[in-house]
């Protein structure tokens, strides 16, 4: 069965500061995705990451990959109340499917 | 807008009662994931089609759960005799042949 495990569950930061979520898993998957969801709202698509070594960045946020070490990261730099979310990793069973496996999610909220 | 569209986004129903849901793709995306989300969890796989071919299904789709995507474009998801554990956000996303999938807003329902 795949797992997908993030760290931290909650996170709390001030803004300007930088921290790092992590998302390990169990498959040798190689494609990783992260998700942005704010309070009762849908999943909004961040990075598709296909190949070990991927790195993809958006503004603040920045995603990797390692799947040899199969553990993705999602980095912040220099925070903003903005950011506040729930953000989720996911993996692909690697198989035709697609059909993803989530986290729990990363409640990150930014303090000013 | 062209994005994934859901109907209805509130559905408040007794026990016992069924309930079905729809959900509208993206224009020619081929593939169609259903997705259940709990309070504090990440979405968890139902079951996905590719056209109108129903490929897979989890074991977390009971019975009483039916999915059907007729013509291949929109999908519909009922649930039979429905119970206070059913209670969830239904999510619906699609894809083509990239790997990204959308997810549209999502139907909450509450079973009382």
């Amino acid at each position: 069965e795949l797992k997908v495990e993030q760290n931290p569950l909650f996170l709390s930061m001030q803004e300007g500061k930088n921290y790092t979520i992590y998302c390990n898993y169990s498959t040798t998957s190689d494609r990783l995705y992260w998700y942005r969801q704010d309070p009762g709202k849908s999943l909004e698509s961040l990075f598709v990451l296909l190949s070990n070594g991927a790195v993809k960045q958006e503004g603040r946020l920045m995603a990797s990959l390692d799947t040899k070490a199969r553990l993705s990261t999602l980095h912040i730099t220099a925070a903003v109340h903005d950011l506040s979310a729930t953000y989720f990793c996911a993996v692909d069973s690697g198989a035709g499917s697609y059909q993803l496996t989530f986290g729990k999610g990363t409640k990150l909220s930014v303090i000013p | 807008d062209t994005g994934v569209s859901q109907d209805p986004r509130h559905k408040i129903t007794k026990r016992g009662q069924n309930v079905t849901f729809r959900c509208d793709p993206i224009s020619e995306h081929n593939r169609l994931y259903w997705y259940r989300q709990t309070l504090g969890q990440g979405p968890e796989f139902l079951t996905y089609f590719q056209n109108e071919a129903q490929l897979e299904k989890s074991r977390l789709l009971s019975d009483r759960f039916s999915a059907e995507r007729p013509k291949g474009s929109f999908s519909t998801l009922e649930i039979q005799r429905t119970e206070q554990g059913d209670s969830a956000m239904y999510l619906c996303a699609s894809k083509d042949t990239g790997p990204r999938q959308y997810f549209g807003p999502g139907t909450r329902l509450t079973v009382t």
